[in-house]
Protein backbone atom coordinates (compact mmCIF):
# COMPACT_ATOMS: atom_id res chain seq x y z
CA UNK A 1 0.00 0.00 0.00
CA UNK A 2 2.33 3.11 -1.27
CA UNK A 3 -0.41 5.69 -0.49
CA UNK A 4 -0.01 8.57 -2.56
CA UNK A 5 2.42 8.83 -5.03
CA UNK A 6 3.91 11.61 -7.02
CA UNK A 7 5.84 11.55 -10.30
CA UNK A 8 8.84 13.22 -11.16
CA UNK A 9 10.48 13.96 -7.91
CA UNK A 10 12.18 16.87 -9.41
CA UNK A 11 11.86 18.83 -12.51
CA UNK A 12 13.89 21.50 -14.09
CA UNK A 13 11.91 23.49 -17.18
CA UNK A 14 12.91 26.55 -19.40
CA UNK A 15 10.15 29.46 -19.56
CA UNK A 16 7.33 28.39 -22.30
CA UNK A 17 8.02 24.98 -21.54
CA UNK A 18 5.40 22.59 -20.67
CA UNK A 19 4.94 19.14 -18.47
CA UNK A 20 2.52 17.32 -16.39
CA UNK A 21 3.02 16.06 -12.83
CA UNK A 22 1.32 12.71 -12.78
CA UNK A 23 0.01 11.37 -8.91
CA UNK A 24 -2.05 8.28 -8.14
CA UNK A 25 -3.48 6.90 -4.68
CA UNK A 26 -4.46 3.30 -3.91
CA UNK A 27 -6.50 4.24 -1.12
CA UNK A 28 -9.38 3.93 -3.17
CA UNK A 29 -9.97 7.27 -2.52
CA UNK A 30 -13.21 9.76 -3.92
CA UNK A 31 -11.77 13.28 -3.63
CA UNK A 32 -8.26 14.24 -4.74
CA UNK A 33 -6.31 17.65 -4.45
CA UNK A 34 -3.20 19.71 -6.03
CA UNK A 35 -0.95 22.53 -4.00
CA UNK A 36 1.26 24.06 -3.99
CA UNK A 37 3.97 25.14 -1.44
CA UNK A 38 6.26 28.05 -1.24
CA UNK A 39 8.56 29.48 1.59
CA UNK A 40 6.68 30.85 4.25
CA UNK A 41 3.41 29.95 3.01
CA UNK A 42 1.20 27.62 3.69
CA UNK A 43 0.25 24.98 1.33
CA UNK A 44 -1.97 26.39 -1.30
CA UNK A 45 -4.94 24.53 -3.15
CA UNK A 46 -4.54 25.13 -7.16
CA UNK A 47 -7.44 22.58 -8.12
CA UNK A 48 -9.37 19.54 -6.78
CA UNK A 49 -11.30 16.72 -8.37
CA UNK A 50 -14.19 16.08 -5.44
CA UNK A 51 -14.74 12.51 -7.63
CA UNK A 52 -13.62 10.74 -10.58
CA UNK A 53 -15.18 12.98 -13.80
CA UNK A 54 -15.38 16.55 -11.75
CA UNK A 55 -12.59 19.33 -11.05
CA UNK A 56 -13.10 22.44 -9.76
CA UNK A 57 -10.44 25.70 -9.18
CA UNK A 58 -9.13 26.59 -5.63
CA UNK A 59 -7.56 29.54 -4.47
CA UNK A 60 -4.18 29.88 -7.05
CA UNK A 61 -5.79 27.83 -10.75
CA UNK A 62 -3.97 30.42 -13.02
CA UNK A 63 -1.01 28.72 -15.14
CA UNK A 64 -2.76 24.92 -14.75
CA UNK A 65 -5.17 22.41 -16.12
CA UNK A 66 -5.90 19.34 -14.65
CA UNK A 67 -7.06 15.98 -15.45
CA UNK A 68 -8.82 13.36 -12.90
CA UNK A 69 -8.33 10.10 -15.66
CA UNK A 70 -8.99 7.83 -13.45
CA UNK A 71 -10.14 7.22 -9.33
CA UNK A 72 -6.69 6.15 -9.08
CA UNK A 73 -4.92 9.15 -11.22
CA UNK A 74 -4.83 13.12 -11.20
CA UNK A 75 -2.48 14.78 -13.18
CA UNK A 76 -1.80 18.56 -13.22
CA UNK A 77 -0.45 20.22 -16.23
CA UNK A 78 1.75 23.38 -16.27
CA UNK A 79 1.07 24.43 -20.19
CA UNK A 80 3.77 27.17 -20.41
CA UNK A 81 5.78 27.30 -17.46
CA UNK A 82 6.94 30.75 -15.66
CA UNK A 83 9.75 31.14 -13.00
CA UNK A 84 6.77 32.30 -10.80
CA UNK A 85 5.93 28.53 -10.79
CA UNK A 86 8.90 27.49 -9.44
CA UNK A 87 7.25 25.68 -5.99
CA UNK A 88 7.08 22.40 -4.62
CA UNK A 89 3.98 20.61 -5.78
CA UNK A 90 1.68 18.54 -3.43
CA UNK A 91 -0.99 16.31 -4.24
CA UNK A 92 -3.14 14.97 -1.52
CA UNK A 93 -6.17 12.68 -1.83
CA UNK A 94 -9.34 12.16 1.12
CA UNK A 95 -12.33 9.96 1.42
CA UNK A 96 -14.19 12.30 -0.01
CA UNK A 97 -15.04 15.96 -0.61
CA UNK A 98 -15.44 17.70 3.16
CA UNK A 99 -14.09 14.61 4.99
CA UNK A 100 -10.85 16.41 5.87
CA UNK A 101 -8.58 14.09 6.31
CA UNK A 102 -6.41 14.26 3.72
CA UNK A 103 -3.22 12.22 2.66
CA UNK A 104 -0.68 13.45 0.92
CA UNK A 105 2.41 12.53 -1.48
CA UNK A 106 6.12 13.25 -1.40
CA UNK A 107 5.85 16.08 -3.52
CA UNK A 108 7.30 17.21 -6.91
CA UNK A 109 10.20 20.23 -6.49
CA UNK A 110 9.85 22.23 -10.16
CA UNK A 111 12.25 24.68 -10.74
CA UNK A 112 11.22 27.04 -13.89
CA UNK A 113 14.52 29.03 -15.59
CA UNK B 1 -8.17 30.99 1.47
CA UNK B 2 -9.34 32.24 4.94
CA UNK B 3 -5.78 33.59 7.00
CA UNK B 4 -4.62 31.25 9.57
CA UNK B 5 -1.81 32.95 11.92
CA UNK B 6 0.52 30.58 13.02
CA UNK B 7 3.34 30.91 16.05
CA UNK B 8 5.85 31.00 16.82
CA UNK B 9 7.40 31.31 12.90
CA UNK B 10 10.42 29.21 14.19
CA UNK B 11 11.71 27.68 17.24
CA UNK B 12 14.33 26.22 18.86
CA UNK B 13 14.21 23.14 21.36
CA UNK B 14 16.31 21.49 23.41
CA UNK B 15 15.65 17.14 24.16
CA UNK B 16 12.98 16.66 26.88
CA UNK B 17 11.61 20.34 27.01
CA UNK B 18 8.01 20.66 26.45
CA UNK B 19 6.81 23.35 23.18
CA UNK B 20 3.65 24.67 22.36
CA UNK B 21 2.46 26.42 19.48
CA UNK B 22 -0.75 27.84 18.45
CA UNK B 23 -2.53 28.90 14.88
CA UNK B 24 -5.39 31.51 15.29
CA UNK B 25 -7.80 32.54 12.44
CA UNK B 26 -10.56 35.13 12.34
CA UNK B 27 -12.72 33.39 10.96
CA UNK B 28 -14.85 29.65 13.24
CA UNK B 29 -13.76 26.56 12.24
CA UNK B 30 -14.95 23.39 11.90
CA UNK B 31 -12.41 20.75 12.20
CA UNK B 32 -8.69 21.93 12.96
CA UNK B 33 -6.02 19.36 11.76
CA UNK B 34 -2.63 19.59 12.80
CA UNK B 35 0.53 18.30 9.66
CA UNK B 36 4.02 17.80 10.23
CA UNK B 37 6.25 17.90 7.64
CA UNK B 38 9.68 16.30 7.21
CA UNK B 39 12.66 17.94 5.17
CA UNK B 40 12.29 16.55 1.22
CA UNK B 41 8.55 14.59 2.28
CA UNK B 42 4.64 15.72 2.30
CA UNK B 43 2.85 16.71 5.51
CA UNK B 44 1.43 13.88 7.34
CA UNK B 45 -1.39 13.96 9.43
CA UNK B 46 -0.70 14.14 13.29
CA UNK B 47 -4.44 14.82 14.92
CA UNK B 48 -7.33 15.93 13.82
CA UNK B 49 -10.19 17.67 15.86
CA UNK B 50 -13.83 18.36 15.32
CA UNK B 51 -15.02 19.73 18.10
CA UNK B 52 -14.95 22.69 20.29
CA UNK B 53 -13.03 22.06 23.48
CA UNK B 54 -11.46 18.86 21.96
CA UNK B 55 -8.34 17.86 23.42
CA UNK B 56 -6.89 14.83 21.60
CA UNK B 57 -3.33 13.22 22.04
CA UNK B 58 -0.98 11.39 19.99
CA UNK B 59 1.37 10.21 21.74
CA UNK B 60 3.65 13.09 23.25
CA UNK B 61 1.59 15.21 21.15
CA UNK B 62 -1.40 16.96 22.36
CA UNK B 63 -3.88 19.48 20.54
CA UNK B 64 -6.76 21.27 21.09
CA UNK B 65 -9.22 23.13 19.51
CA UNK B 66 -10.29 26.18 20.93
CA UNK B 67 -13.53 27.11 22.60
CA UNK B 68 -14.07 29.80 20.78
CA UNK B 69 -13.50 27.89 17.34
CA UNK B 70 -10.58 30.29 16.32
CA UNK B 71 -8.10 28.53 17.24
CA UNK B 72 -5.82 25.83 17.98
CA UNK B 73 -2.63 24.46 19.89
CA UNK B 74 -0.15 21.99 19.92
CA UNK B 75 1.86 20.73 22.29
CA UNK B 76 5.00 18.29 22.12
CA UNK B 77 6.10 16.91 25.55
CA UNK B 78 9.69 15.80 26.59
CA UNK B 79 10.86 16.40 22.93
CA UNK B 80 12.78 14.25 21.15
CA UNK B 81 15.62 15.02 18.08
CA UNK B 82 13.37 13.54 15.57
CA UNK B 83 10.74 16.13 16.74
CA UNK B 84 12.67 18.53 14.06
CA UNK B 85 10.04 19.45 11.05
CA UNK B 86 7.78 21.77 10.07
CA UNK B 87 4.48 21.98 12.05
CA UNK B 88 1.46 23.26 10.02
CA UNK B 89 -1.98 23.99 11.34
CA UNK B 90 -4.54 23.64 8.72
CA UNK B 91 -8.78 24.25 9.14
CA UNK B 92 -11.67 23.39 7.66
CA UNK B 93 -14.68 26.47 7.69
CA UNK B 94 -17.53 24.19 6.77
CA UNK B 95 -18.55 20.41 7.08
CA UNK B 96 -18.86 20.44 3.18
CA UNK B 97 -15.93 22.20 2.45
CA UNK B 98 -13.69 21.10 -0.08
CA UNK B 99 -10.85 23.21 1.38
CA UNK B 100 -8.72 23.36 3.93
CA UNK B 101 -6.88 26.68 4.52
CA UNK B 102 -2.88 26.11 5.62
CA UNK B 103 -1.10 27.93 8.50
CA UNK B 104 2.53 29.19 7.13
CA UNK B 105 3.98 26.49 9.63
CA UNK B 106 6.58 27.02 12.96
CA UNK B 107 10.11 25.25 12.02
CA UNK B 108 11.02 23.33 15.11
CA UNK B 109 14.56 23.10 15.04
CA UNK B 110 17.04 21.39 17.81
CA UNK B 111 19.02 23.49 19.85
CA UNK B 112 22.72 23.11 19.21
Amino acid sequence: NAGVTQTPKFQVLKTGQSMTLQCAQDMNHNSMYWYRQDPGMGLRLIYYSASEGTTDKGEVPNGYNVSRLNKREFSLRLESAAPSQTSVYFCASSEMTGLVTQYFGPGTRLLVL
Amino acid sequence: GQQLNQSPQSMFIQEGEDVSMNCTSSSIFNTWLWYKQEPGEGPVLLIALYKAGELTSNGRLTAQFGITRKDSFLNISASIPSDVGIYFCAGQLGSNDYKLSFGAGTTVTVRA
